[in-house]
This record gives structure tokens, C-alpha cells and sequence, in this order.
């Protein structure tokens, strides 16, 4: 089956540093990409929709400055976060899109702690 | 407004006992529904879907129009079925998915 991958799985930074974070499609090509904020016990937030070759769309309420996307390849995908704060602390999913239009495979996750 | 909701945060019920998470939605055009699983410490992923109307695990859920439900449901709970449930909307217009808040189920020996 399509396997999406995370790197990294966890990350501690100190604030006012930037984080990257990267989502590869292991075995498929994945012309969109999906990034999710998840707070505990909570739902999936989707954040922003990162289209291969072009801008990501973002989520209303989503500071595209902040979370910088890039889709450089049709199996990479990276999330930056900029400027980090203790509030930007939070478990980042992102997923591909594969075969039909709705078709998503999701990675791992990445737990972010900014301190 | 495209919209999922689950209105259970926690499902609780012993081994064998039947199980049935609600999945309401609101969408304006034919919808296309799924349910994702999340068990502790694993990724999402997918459990059904209504278009393929198929059995995983031995859940089902059948899409109703006319109550605009997505209800999951298995006869005879296992522990193993223990996990975060996730009702989720693909919206074709925005090509994204719409998930709903998630239901923890809880089965008990």
C-alpha cells in the first residue's frame, strides 16, 4: 500500500527558531499534499494545501508567513515553522493524495515542543 | 456550510457487546463519506468508505441521505477496536477532507 513518511518524528526547539519539516510519498507520486495541526485529544485542523510546482493554499486563520510549504517534488513536501513559539507546540500530520481525488494516505506525524 | 459532526467524544462498552458511532453531515452536493481510525501510537488510517460499501474488520456504515448519517457500525465489539474514529467529508470543490471531531471507543473485557 502507499506509504507516507515524517521527518523529523519529534522535535524540540528553542523559541524564535525555525523548524522544517519534511513528508515524503514513498511509493507513489503525490501531486497534492495535505498538512494537519493536531492539538491532544483533539480533531485533525487542516492547515494548508500544497499543490507540486505551485503556492500552497491556505486555511483561513493560517499565517502562511508563519508556516511556510513547499512542494518541490511530486514525492516531497516540507512545512517550515518560522519564529517558533511555546504556542506553535503542537503534533503535525500531513498526508498525499494519491490515485482518485480523495484518495489520502497519512504520515506518522511530528511532535513539536518549542520551549 | 460543509460540516461533519460527531456528537460522542467517548463510546464505552463492553467486549461483544454491538457498537455505533454517529456520523451527521451537511453538504450541499452528492457526498462522498469516510471513516478513518486512529489506534494509540499509530498513524490515521483508513477504515471504509461509502462508495465501495465494503466490511473492514467487520464495520460497516451505510450512507443515509435522508438523515444525512454516516453511522459506523459493528455487531460484536473486540478490545482490539479500541481507538480515536474519525467521520470525514471530502469536499470535491475545495479537494479536501473535512473531518469530523472524532469519537473515542472504549471496548472493555
Amino acid at each position: 500500500g502507499a506509504v507516507v513518511s515524517q521527518h523529523p518524528s519529534w522535535v524540540i526547539c528553542k523559541s524564535g527558531t525555525s523548524v522544517k519539516i519534511e513528508c515524503r510519498s514513498l511509493d507513489f507520486q503525490a501531486t497534492t499534499m495535505f498538512w494537519y495541526r493536531q492539538f491532544p485529544k483533539q480533531s485533525l485542523m487542516l492547515m494548508a494545501t500544497s499543490n507540486e510546482g505551485s503556492k500552497a493554499t491556505y486555511e483561513q486563520g493560517v499565517e502562511k508567513d508563519k508556516f511556510l510549504i513547499n512542494h518541490a517534488s511530486l514525492t516531497l513536501s516540507t512545512l517550515t515553522v518560522t519564529s517558533a513559539h511555546p504556542e506553535d507546540s503542537s503534533f503535525y500530520i500531513c498526508s498525499a493524495q494519491d490515485r482518485g481525488p480523495y484518495e489520502q494516505y497519512f504520515g506518522p506525524g511530528t511532535r513539536l515542543t518549542v520551549t | 456550510a460543509q460540516r461533519v459532526t460527531q456528537p460522542e467524544k467517548l463510546l464505552s462498552v463492553f467486549k461483544g457487546a454491538p457498537v455505533e458511532l454517529k456520523c451527521n453531515y451537511s453538504y450541499s452536493g452528492s457526498p462522498e463519506l469516510f471513516w478513518y481510525v486512529q489506534y494509540s501510537r499509530q498513524r490515521l488510517q483508513l477504515l471504509l468508505r461509502h462508495i465501495s460499501r465494503e466490511s473492514i474488520k467487520g464495520f460497516t456504515a451505510d450512507l443515509n441521505k435522508g438523515e444525512t448519517s454516516f453511522h459506523l457500525k459493528k455487531p460484536f465489539a473486540q478490545e482490539e477496536d479500541s481507538a480515536m474514529y474519525y467521520c470525514a467529508l471530502f469536499s470535491g470543490g475545495y479537494n479536501k477532507l473535512i473531518f469530523g471531531a472524532g469519537t473515542r471507543l472504549a471496548v472493555h473485557p
